[in-house]
């Protein structure tokens, strides 16, 4: 079975910086890209990266892109999502997802999501 | 700006069938787009239904479908119960390694 499990969500002020991670288990971790996606509270879903296969392709949301950083380690089943000079918009849930299957992928399998407050 | 469109609400009455689309505010919506849909409910994860236009992910009964109708990605939910009652995303592929998501629709059952 599928199971994704973020960590490092906490308050912290604008212009911080944070390290959230994500441990995966129950499939082959290096043979599947990775995502995180974010969800404002009350509002809907936003995609914020996405890192293919061996982690040496990333693409970021415009919002967050030259602030936030992707990062895998295929040899811990691990994601990372490094957020620098942090704003507070950037306050939000954050899931980390397994792709689909395919040549171009979607979000598939889900965390529970660790919860990001950036505020003074 | 909305890029990715999608209905703001809609109702189905129970055993109903109901169809949520996601467009674009400029274009057409085709497979190369690889269109998904997600369920979220307060207070859990998302739950994927459909994948690449019209895969079932794991797990989801088919009375949850997927396809292109017109120019837009469409969700047709059969037999609608009253736990489909949710909010709805789609998200598209938009390329160049861009995903976008709609800003989601309303599902009521009554």
């Amino acid at each position: 079975e599928v199971h994704l499990v973020e960590f490092g969500g906490v308050v912290v002020q604008p212009g911080g910086f944070l390290r959230l991670s994500c441990a995966a288990s129950g499939f082959t971790f290096g043979d599947y890209s990775m995502y995180w996606v974010r969800q404002i509270p009350g509002k809907g879903l936003e995609w914020v990266c996405v890192i293919n296969r061996d982690g040496r392709i990333t693409y970021y949301v415009d919002s967050v892109k030259g602030r936030f950083t992707i990062s895998r380690d295929n040899t811990k089943n691990s994601l990372f999502l490094q957020m620098n000079s942090l704003r507070t918009e950037d306050t939000a849930m954050y899931y980390c997802a397994r792709g689909s299957s395919g040549s171009v992928t979607s979000p598939e399998y889900w965390g529970q999501g660790t919860l990001v407050t950036v505020s003074s | 700006q909305t890029v990715v469109t999608q209905e703001t609400s809609l109702s189905v009455s129970p055993g109903g069938t109901v169809t949520l689309t996601c467009g674009l505010r400029s274009g057409s919506v085709s497979t190369s787009h690889y269109p998904s849909w997600y369920q979220l409910t307060p207070g859990q994860a998302p739950r994927t239904l459909i994948y690449s236009t019209n895969t079932r992910s794991s797990g989801v009964p088919d009375r949850f479908s997927g396809s292109i109708l017109g120019n837009k990605a469409a969700l047709t939910i059969t037999g609608a119960q009253a736990d489909d009652e949710s909010d709805y995303y789609c998200v598209l592929y938009m390329g160049s390694g861009i995903r976008v998501f709609g800003g989601g629709t309303r599902l009521t059952v009554l």
